[in-house]
């Protein structure tokens, strides 16, 4: 069964860090480009960062440049993000999601709050 | 960092046919940008319905299907279900940093 399971969300302080993990299963999960989305609840989706397939290449949305890294461990068939400089308006459900050719594959999300 | 747009909400009636569009603040959307189309439905993870302008996903059913049209990516529904009732999100490549649109909130009634 193919399956990608978030896990690290949780409630952290203005400033904190946090990382979170992704675990593949099912899928070949190298060949996969991987994104993290985001969710404030009740709003949009908002596209976080990707990585390529071989950890080579990454990309940020300019509003966690600087404070998030996206990496990967293609032999744990895992995906990361970590996350520093954690501000209130980072709170969201993070989803991570695959991409290759026309096939995806996406998680259930993990909730992060930060918050005083 | 570009701003996707796209209408907030649209109504069509069960069978019926109805467009939501996707526009880029950077210009026309082409298939440069590769525009995806995801599904989401309250209280659940988004999934993908078209790929890269118009390439369906193996569970999209036929009723879906994606185009370029007057300088938006297009996603038009023909025949509405109840199922189909959800929000609709497009998603933009400007070389390797992703953009989502704000989302479309389907109606079938």
């Amino acid at each position: 069964e193919v399956q990608l399971l978030e896990s690290g969300g949780g409630l952290v302080q203005p400033g904190g860090s946090l990382r979170l993990s992704c675990a593949a299963s099912g899928f070949t999960f190298s060949n996969y480009w991987m994104h993290w989305v985001r969710q404030v609840p009740g709003k949009g989706l908002v596209w976080v960062s990707r990585i390529n397939r071989d950890g080579s290449s990454t990309t940020y949305a300019d509003s966690v440049k600087g404070r998030f890294t996206i990496s990967r461990d293609n032999a744990k068939n895992t995906v990361y993000l970590q996350m520093n400089g954690l501000r209130v308006e980072d709170t969201a459900m993070y989803f991570c999601a695959g991409f290759y050719g026309t096939t995806s594959f996406w998680g259930q999300g993990t909730l992060v709050s930060v918050a005083s | 960092q570009a701003v996707v747009t796209q209408e907030p909400s649209l109504t069509v009636s069960p069978g019926g046919t109805v467009t939501l569009t996707c526009a880029s603040s950077t210009g026309a959307v082409t298939s440069g940008l590769y525009p995806y189309w995801f599904q989401q439905r309250p209280g659940q993870a988004p999934r993908t319905l078209l790929y890269e302008t118009n390439n369906r996903d193996s569970w999209t059913p036929a009723r879906f299907s994606g185009s370029l049209l007057g300088g938006k990516a297009a996603l038009t529904l023909s025949g509405a279900q109840p199922e189909d009732e959800a929000e609709y999100y497009c998603f933009l490549s400007y070389a390797g940093t992703w953009v989502f649109g704000g989302g479309t909130k389907l109606t079938v009634l």
